[in-house]
Parts: C-alpha cells; structure tokens; sequence
C-alpha cells in the first residue's frame, strides 16, 4: 500500500457520460498530480495541484477537470466521454521537500464504450 | 513532442545478466532525473535518481548513469532477477522534483527469464 488511494479500481461507462475520479493523498503530502496513461502511451501529465490551488497544468481537455479539497483530497471530473478517453488515470502525491518524486496510486482504469 | 524518449518497448534478458534500459532528453532545462518500475495492476514505484551534477548513482543491484552532454541516462540491473519483470519508466523534472511535475517517457517492458 503506497499510501496514495484511489477510487474506483475500475470504471465502465458509455459516450457521452461524466465520471469523477477520487484520489487521497499520502498522509502529509500536499501536492497531487494527475497523469493519463493511454495504450502505447506514456505517463502523460494533466493537472497538478499544490494545497488546494492549481499549480501547473498539462494537456488536460477541456472536457476535464480537477479540484482539491480542504483535506487534500483531489477529484478528476471528466465530462463528454469519448472512446478515446478510455485509459488508466493515476495519481501521485508529494510533500515537496524530498527529492524522490512522488508516491503513485494504483490507478483508476475508465472504459468508455 | 516527447520530450523523453525510451526508444526500446520491451528488452528481454536472460537471468543473472545485465539489463541496460536506456533513455533520452531533449529539453536541456530538466537537471533531475528519476526512474520507476511498474507491475501490472499497481502504479509507478520510485527506482532511483540522479541530479545532473553527478553522472552516476548507484543503489544496491541498480545503478543510474547520466551523460548531459549527450542528452541519455542508462539504468543498469545487475544482476537481473525475475522479480525485476516489470515496465520501467524514465521521468525528468526541473530541481526540487517534488513540487515540479515529472515528463514521462513511454516505457520499456522488461522481461528477466529463469
């Protein structure tokens, strides 16, 4: 157990839906970023945010979006689902000060059909 | 435009032998550098890293070698084991790789065989 968990595992909706991705940070960790893995894909970077405000901002769709809560809980809301939307999302978290980068979750897989 | 390149999908070695993954950059502006294993079913774990004031790091079985002037860090598994089947990932930051967000490459699947 990483310490990073996400909700849910898995994730089965048809096109045109809206999901919400959850994501607890490691105990401690302040920062949460979002990372999309598609099939033949890297890690590609979304969206991170640093104690409640948006830090940086990758190649997040418009369709998508985020939020971090007051207990630094995160959530990935994707809108207008497409068949391509369909990958593994995974959060990570850091506390900033290390140089170890960040603690992964296990991921969420979304399965548009 | 990727920005980190793992230009092999997959490497397959026989156990006991040396596994070499390699990758490339091309933004000079990364100075820190990290790697990640992952198995199927479970997210990134951290392997090991490197500043880009050193060119080598050495942890136990895995060492990390970084050449800036050729824009290429090499992991080295020696030796490989079984266990070590998984998909490496090469990532790159700016400092303070903790509030920066990591560039990814694609990955390489390695495969260790008894």
């Amino acid at each position: 157990d990483s310490g990073v968990t996400q909700t849910p595992k898995h994730l089965i909706t048809a096109t045109g839906q809206r999901v919400t991705l959850r994501c607890s940070p490691r105990s401690g960790d302040l920062s949460v970023y979002w990372y999309q893995q598609s099939l033949d894909q890297g890690l590609q970077f979304l969206i991170q945010y640093y104690n409640g405000e948006e830090r940086a901002k990758g190649n997040i769709l418009e369709r998508f979006s985020a939020q971090q809560f007051p207990d630094l809980h995160s959530e990935l809301n994707l809108s207008s689902l497409e068949l391509g939307d369909s990958a593994l999302y995974f959060c990570a978290s850091s506390h900033g000060t290390g140089n170890y980068g960040y603690t992964f979750g296990s991921g969420t897989r979304l399965t548009v059909v | 435009d990727q920005q980190v390149k793992q230009n092999s999908p997959s490497l397959s070695v026989q156990e006991g032998r040396i596994s070499i993954l390699n990758c490339d950059y091309t933004n000079s502006m990364f100075d820190y550098f990290l790697w990640y294993k992952k198995y199927p079913a479970e997210g990134p774990t951290f392997l090991i890293s490197i500043s880009s004031i050193k060119d080598k790091n050495e942890d136990g079985r895995f060492t990390v070698f970084l050449n800036k002037s050729a824009k290429h860090l090499s992991l080295h598994i020696v030796p490989s084991q079984p266990g070590d089947s998984a998909v490496y990932f090469c990532a790159a930051s700016g400092q303070d790789s903790g509030n920066t967000p990591l560039v990814f490459g694609k990955g390489t699947r390695l495969s260790v065989i008894a």
